[in-house]
């Protein structure tokens, strides 16, 4: 069966900008979590959302925010883009909440010049 | 709230056995994931513990005390494709059981 595909896998933006960013889940997983990767924080939780209801957030400012649709894809959007925003963002799909592991894609790779 | 420790980095000899710890403090567990990650790959899950003790996967362990808030993964016969990252990730009990993960300890297998 076909993995989670994210798209693009690499973006290059300029301050201020905003950016959106496309997960397609493994088929049949309604959970999609979206991490942020930097090398010296690790793995940041940004959201989780499940049949189209954001079911958790972490501690990101508002300018981070996200969407399911209803066939699971999602989408994350960052406005107003900071120097600090570069990082690997990271799609999770599992089949609920949590109950299973994670299946992650390949990332999507923001830099912000 | 939840805090994840791991040891940053560690180094083994091929064909060994290594032990990565991770203690981890939260207000409320339900369930501790050991995930691989090699260098610009995306992770990979390996292992889930909710109960105490041991699970086993091939050469691939992982040890649970929810009591002392404490996990390993044992990596047995150690193999150069080994080198990566191995992250700690623990769901909490409440609401919809977010996953936190540690920062990850690179593992370096060397001849």
């Amino acid at each position: 069966k076909a993995g989670v595909t994210q798209t693009p896998r690499y973006l290059i933006k300029t301050r201020g900008q905003q950016v959106t960013l496309s997960c397609s889940p493994i088929s049949g997983h309604r959970s999609v979590s979206w991490y942020q990767q930097t090398p010296g924080q690790g793995l940041q939780f940004l959201f989780e959302y499940f049949s189209e209801t954001q079911r958790n957030k972490g501690n990101f400012p508002g300018r981070f925010s996200g969407r399911q649709f209803s066939n699971s894809r999602s989408e994350m959007n960052v406005s107003t883009l900071e120097l600090g925003d570069s990082a690997l963002y990271l799609c999770a799909s599992s089949l609920d909440t949590g109950n299973y592991g994670y299946t992650f894609g390949s990332g999507t790779r923001l830099t912000v010049v | 709230g939840q805090n994840i420790d791991q040891p940053t980095e560690m180094t083994a000899t091929e064909g060994a056995i290594v032990q990565i710890n991770c203690t981890y403090q939260t207000s409320g567990f339900n369930g501790l994931f050991w995930y691989q990650q090699h260098a610009g790959e995306a992770p990979t899950f390996l292992s889930y513990n909710v109960l105490d003790g041991l699970e086993e996967k091939g050469r691939f362990s992982s040890f649970l005390s929810r009591s002392k808030g404490y996990s390993y993964l044992l990596l047995k016969e150690l193999q150069m494709k080994d080198s990566a990252s191995y992250l700690c990730a623990v769901r909490d009990s409440g609401g919809y059981q977010k996953v936190t993960f540690g920062t990850g300890t690179k593992l370096q297998v060397i001849p």
